[in-house]
């Protein structure tokens, strides 16, 4: 089973700062690792697939890199509405398909 | 519009049974990749189970022997079957649509609460 890795646990930043968010794989997954945000009492919301492309109607300050075991999340001017929970998920080997514990964005 | 909506949660006692229910809209479960996902309370998300268009299904090793994924596609509706329930069953299960392009999930429910206890 491949474990994903995220850092930090909460990350505490101003509104209109850059937030950069972590994702580690326990081996390889390639490409294949996917982001999404939940916020309180609601399902998670894609964001990102094979790594770097935006979901349909996913705002361009969302953006993904990495590659291999280490993945980023880059939130380039954090809005209000962007202070959420953001997990990563693998499905370069399944099964199982596997999330991290998640990065928890709150307002500093 | 794609609509994804559970039913079937509630408080259940150790041992027993229950099934949920995700009825779609907007688009063909059977012509789908569709999977149940949960989130213990206040815990990350954890995949449960997938089901391909073609019927093959998977689980994960926590739910292997007592969860069962189908569908019934006269009713455009996915179930999980969930027999042997424990207290770490505990959770919010939502149903997913697998998105095309990859192996995220580009739709979900709302979710339904299933609390295992005595």
């Amino acid at each position: 089973e491949i474990v994903m890795t995220q850092s930090p646990a909460t990350l505490s930043v101003s509104p209109g700062e850059r937030a950069t968010l972590s994702c580690r794989a326990s081996q390889s997954v390639s490409s294949n690792l996917a982001w999404y945000q939940q916020k309180p009492g609601q399902a998670p919301r894609l964001l990102i697939y094979g790594t770097s492309t935006r979901a349909t109607g996913i705002p361009a300050r969302f953006s993904g890199s990495g590659s291999g075991t280490e993945f980023t999340l880059t939130i380039s001017s954090l809005q209000s509405e962007d202070f959420a929970v953001y997990y990563c998920q693998q499905y370069n080997n399944w099964p199982p398909l596997t999330f991290g514990g998640g990065t928890k964005v709150e307002i500093k | 519009e794609v609509q994804l909506v559970e039913s079937g949660g509630g408080l259940i006692q150790p041992g027993g049974s229950l099934r949920l229910s995700c009825a779609a809209s907007g688009f063909t479960v059977s012509s789908n990749y569709m999977s149940w996902v949960r989130q213990a309370p206040g815990k990350g998300l954890e995949w449960v189970s997938l089901i391909y268009s073609g019927g093959t299904t998977y689980y994960a090793d926590s739910v292997k022997g007592r969860f069962t994924i189908s569908r019934d596609n006269s009713k455009n509706t996915l179930y999980l079957q969930m027999n042997g329930l424990r207290a770490e069953d505990t959770a919010v299960y939502y149903c997913a649509r697998r998105d095309t392009s990859s192996w995220s999930f580009d739709y979900w429910g709302q979710g339904t609460l299933v609390t295992v206890s005595s």
